[in-house]
């Protein structure tokens, strides 16, 4: 139990194009998922925090307006960069929640972005 | 807030032996997560201790908490070649985690 997809697991695209990456919880309902980034051989930054059917919450330093999420039901959060550059290549990766009032996440594969 | 320190940041051992990793944070939390992640691949929750827990175990893994030192530690004993990962320690306070900056296991067969 307890599987997290993303979908497409790598992506390139033109730089100044639109992304979306999809995550999904399989076999439970998430009503609260995250988001972070990667970059080769460092940890993972946490991007922001999607709560369905609200807005996302987005940590410091993250443009909200150029990474577009959307919560719109209990087993799916979308990721949407939007005009890429070459500088948001990098690994993103979700998590769900998992039970109320338990503190583990459940991650995602991860999908690896090039921007070219 | 800021990211925890992990030591050492790589580690090489020969199969068998045991491998302890340390973590290290700066702010109070609710409970500390490790996680392992193969190469270029999600990460897998491998145990979760609470802020008023000092150890746990969990088959060949073992978690230490000291909160006054705000300091964890994880030991996998009888280490195999399957365990070549890298390891993250992660803070949670009020359902967020923070990972630190990992520590890069290899297994020599």
């Amino acid at each position: 139990g307890a599987v997290v997809s993303q979908h497409p697991s790598w992506v390139i695209c033109k730089s100044g194009t639109s992304v979306k990456i999809e995550c999904r919880s399989l076999d439970f309902q998430a009503t609260t998922m995250f988001w972070y980034r990667q970059f080769p051989k460092q940890s993972l930054m946490l991007m922001a925090t999607s709560n369905e059917g609200s807005k996302a919450t987005y940590e410091q330093g993250v443009e909200k307006d150029k990474f577009l999420i959307n919560h719109a039901s209990l087993t799916l959060s979308t990721l949407t960069v939007t005009s890429a550059h070459p500088e948001d290549s990098s690994f993103y990766i979700c998590s769900a929640l998992g039970l109320a009032g338990s503190y583990e996440q459940y991650f995602g594969p991860g999908t690896r972005l090039t921007v070219t | 807030s800021q990211q925890g320190e992990e030591d050492p940041q790589a580690l090489s051992i020969q199969e068998g032996e045991n491998a302890t990793m340390n973590c290290s944070y700066k702010t109070s939390i609710n409970n500390l997560q490790w996680y392992r992640q193969n190469s270029g691949r999600g990460l897998v929750h491998l145990i979760l201790i609470r802020s008023n827990e000092r150890e746990k175990h969990s088959g060949r893994l073992r978690v230490t908490l000291d909160t006054s030192k705000k300091s964890s530690s994880l030991l996998i004993t009888a280490s195999r070649a399957a365990d070549t990962a890298s390891y993250f320690c992660a803070t949670g306070k009020n359902e967020k985690l923070t990972f630190g900056t990992g520590t890069r296991l290899t297994i020599i067969p």
